[in-house]
């Protein structure tokens, strides 16, 4: 079976960039698409973005500007780069995997999330 | 983006009760995807394409709805149904969005 597994920091500083990691096992990444999510204090959620099997990426209009998905097939591992955070950026942040149907999206696996704290 | 309001926010349900929780779009949706939520766990995939039930989920669930409105229903509620449960779109992307979540009690 599918299994995610985010790390990262769980604090960062505002200003700077946070950045996490998102292992999978039991399937590979070069298959399906791989995205991460993120759910506020007060359970607003958020997609931010995904990587495609092929490496191509989309993003969250909303972060366009700030935001960078990754990966390291040799790892089966995806990254999430989120740049000049702030408090507004405080979330757990969730890694799934992404099913597509010609028309919509769904997630099918997600993983147990971190939780980043944006902080002095 | 298209948003979707989920209603009631909370509600709480006896044993056996039947339970409707709502999802409205602000724009037509071919399709509405749940999720469910357990304190302390990370959202499953609860109901997808508006009416499947994700692998392991009673069939005492069940979804419905086309075009704005949307709906998931528990025939008769038990103790481990207690969760937070959210709506999501896909069809109309970027982005794919999630509603507020419906908070499910157990009475």
């Amino acid at each position: 079976e599918v299994q995610l597994q985010e790390s990262g920091p769980g604090l960062v500083k505002p200003s700077q960039s946070l950045s996490l990691t998102c292992s999978v096992t039991g399937y590979s990444i070069t298959s399906n698409y791989w995205g991460w999510i993120r759910k506020f204090p007060g359970n607003k959620m958020e997609w931010m973005g995904y990587i495609s099997y092929s490496g191509s990426t989309s993003y969250n209009p909303s972060l366009k500007s700030r935001i960078s998905i990754t990966r390291d097939t040799s790892k089966n591992q995806f990254f999430l780069q989120l740049n000049s955070v702030t408090t507004e950026d405080t979330a757990t942040y969730y890694c799934a995997r992404l099913v597509f149907r010609r028309v919509y999206w769904y997630f099918d696996f997600w993983g147990p999330g971190t939780m980043v704290t944006v902080s002095s | 983006e298209i948003v979707l309001t989920q209603s009631p926010t909370t509600m709480a349900a006896s044993p056996g009760e039947k339970v409707t929780l709502t999802c409205r779009a602000s724009s037509s949706v071919s399709y509405m995807h749940w999720y469910q939520q357990r304190s302390g766990t990370s959202p499953k995939l609860w109901i997808y394409e508006t009416s499947k039930l994700a692998s392991g989920v009673p069939n005492r669930f069940s979804g419905s709805g086309s075009g704005t409105s949307y709906s998931l229903t528990i025939n008769s509620m038990e103790t481990e149904d207690a969760a937070t449960y959210y709506c999501q779109q896909g069809s109309s992307y970027p982005p794919m969005t999630f509603g507020g979540g419906t908070k499910l009690e157990l009475k």
